[in-house]
C-alpha cells in the first residue's frame, strides 16, 4: 500500500517532443504529489507539486495531470531539450506524515 | 538564500567503522529527513526530524540513527558499518511539517570497504 509504481524506467525522445512519465498510488490517503529532477552528482530538485483537489498543474513546461478515481498521476514535459536529459523522479505523502515515499525513477535522454 | 548544505561530500570508510553525516537546512526550516540512495532500492527514507523530536523512521536497523539540534541542524550517525550501507545520504529540509516543498541537498557519498 506504500509503494508508488513509476514508468517507464527510461525513455528517449528528440528535442521539442513531449515526454510523458507516469505514476501509480494505491494509498488512498496520500494527498501531495511532488515530481523531482535529479542531474548527475546533485539531490533531487522539485520541480512541480500537486494535490489530489485538482486534476491538472503547469508550472513553464512542466504539467501534471492527476486522475484521483484511478490513483494515477503523470509528468509531461512540452518542448523538451537536451538540457531536461535527467533521471525524474515521482513521490507521494500526506500531510499527516512526512516521509515521501519515491517512485524507482525514469532516465530521461533528449537528443538534439 | 542558501540551500541545505550536507558535509562531507564524500567519505571512505572501512567496514566495522562507524560515520557522522551533518546537514543544515534553508534557514527558518524547522522539519529536516534523512534518505538513502541506491541504484538497485531507489530512495529510502530513514527518518525525519522536527523540534530535536524524531517524528518518523523508516524501515532500516537500529545502526542507523540520527538527532537534530536546537538550531535545526541534524546529524545521522551508522554504526557498524557494512558494504551494503554505501549509498548517497541525502537530507532535506521544509518548513514546517505536512507541507510539502522538501528541499534536498547535494548528499553525502559513502563507500564502505
Amino acid at each position: 500500500q506504500q509503494q508508488v509504481k513509476q514508468s517507464p524506467q527510461s525513455l528517449i525522445v528528440q528535442k521539442g517532443g513531449i515526454p510523458i512519465i507516469n505514476c501509480a498510488y494505491e494509498n488512498t490517503a496520500f494527498d501531495y504529489f511532488p515530481w523531482y529532477q535529479q542531474f548527475p552528482g546533485k539531490g533531487p530538485a522539485l520541480l512541480i507539486a500537486i494535490r489530489p483537489d485538482v486534476s491538472e498543474k503547469k508550472e513553464g513546461r512542466f504539467t501534471i495531470s492527476f486522475n484521483k478515481s484511478a490513483k494515477q498521476f503523470s509528468l509531461h514535459i512540452m518542448d523538451s531539450q537536451p538540457g531536461d536529459s535527467a533521471t525524474y523522479f515521482c513521490a507521494a505523502t500526506n500531510q499527516a506524515g512526512t516521509a515521501l515515499i519515491f517512485g524507482k525513477g525514469t532516465t530521461l535522454s533528449v537528443s538534439s | 538564500k542558501a540551500g541545505v548544505t550536507q558535509t562531507p561530500r564524500y567519505l571512505i570508510k572501512t567496514r566495522g567503522q562507524q560515520v557522522t553525516l551533518s546537514c543544515s537546512p534553508i534557514s527558518g526550516h524547522r522539519s529536516v529527513s534523512w534518505y538513502q540512495q541506491t541504484p538497485g532500492q531507489g530512495l529510502q527514507f530513514l527518518f525525519e526530524y522536527f523540534s530535536e523530536t524524531q517524528r518518523n523512521k523508516g524501515n532500516f536497523p537500529g545502526r542507523f540513527s540520527g538527532r537534530q539540534f536546537s538550531n535545526s541542524r541534524s546529524e545521522m550517525n551508522v554504526s557498524t558499518l557494512e558494504l551494503g550501507d554505501s549509498a548517497l545520504y541525502l537530507c532535506a529540509s521544509s518548513p514546517n511539517v505536512g507541507v510539502g516543498g522538501y528541499t534536498f541537498g547535494s548528499g553525502t557519498r559513502l563507500t564502505v570497504v
